[in-house]
């Protein structure tokens, strides 16, 4: 059955440093995948998209990889802020249904 | 703001009974899933409907159903409530079904179930 891992549950930074976030996935191909930011108490909110014929895709001081080898997506945070501290969803495309599958997330903290 | 709302934001019933949800998507939205997040998961595909029809569906029982209205507002109605259906209630709209989509969540609602 298709499976998305998220590095880790939890992610501790220093201000200003660059956080790496990983994402791998099994047992399919998606098309297209993206990355949301969940607060606590929230909904996620979408941050970027990336599709399987583009290698890297950037906006502002985030930065997502996508390599179709390693069934594996990067996300990077640059110049980190504590601001930035949330939970960090990855969602491949391409549920049986045609829909979005998240994984775990990743909860971020970056320490001032 | 995304301009999804959701209501109620808590809910406590207890088990076996009947529950609605409810979502207003953003105007022109055609597409809304919804999803249901247990603690310390990612939110998981209940179904999805297009123009007011399902357009698939995800790994729930029957007794999870909705709605879809031409107004931009959907239901989410779940019978003989469990245990398990303790979780955050996610709704998303989106401008289409494509795959390229990008989902606008609610703030979701909390229900509990006693």
């Amino acid at each position: 059955s298709q499976k998305i891992e998220q590095n880790s549950e939890a992610l501790n930074i220093q201000e200003g440093k660059t956080a790496t976030l990983t994402c791998n996935y099994t047992n399919y191909s998606p098309a297209y995948l993206q990355w949301y930011r969940q607060d606590p108490g929230r909904g996620p909110v979408f941050l970027l998209l990336i599709r399987e014929n583009e290698k890297e895709k950037r906006k502002e001081r985030l930065k997502v990889t996508f390599d179709t080898t390693l069934k594996q997506s990067l996300f990077h945070i640059t110049a980190s802020q504590p601001a930035d501290s949330a939970t960090y969803l990855c969602a491949p495309y391409g549920g049986s249904q045609g829909n979005l599958i998240f994984g775990k997330g990743t909860k971020l903290s970056v320490k001032p | 703001e995304t301009g999804v709302t959701q209501s109620p934001t808590h809910l406590i019933k207890t088990r076996g009974q009947q529950v609605t949800l409810r979502c207003s998507s953003q105007s022109g939205h055609n597409t809304v899933s919804w999803y249901q997040q247990a603690l310390g998961q990612g939110p998981q595909f209940i179904f999805q409907y297009y123009r007011e029809e399902e357009n698939g569906r995800g790994n729930f029982p029957p007794r999870f159903s909705g709605l879809q209205f031409p107004n931009y507002s959907s239901e989410l109605n779940v019978n003989a409530l469990e245990l398990d259906d303790s979780a955050l209630y996610l709704c998303a709209s989106s401008l289409d079904r494509g795959a390229n989509e990008k989902l606008f969540f609610g703030s979701g609602t909390q229900l509990s179930v006693l």
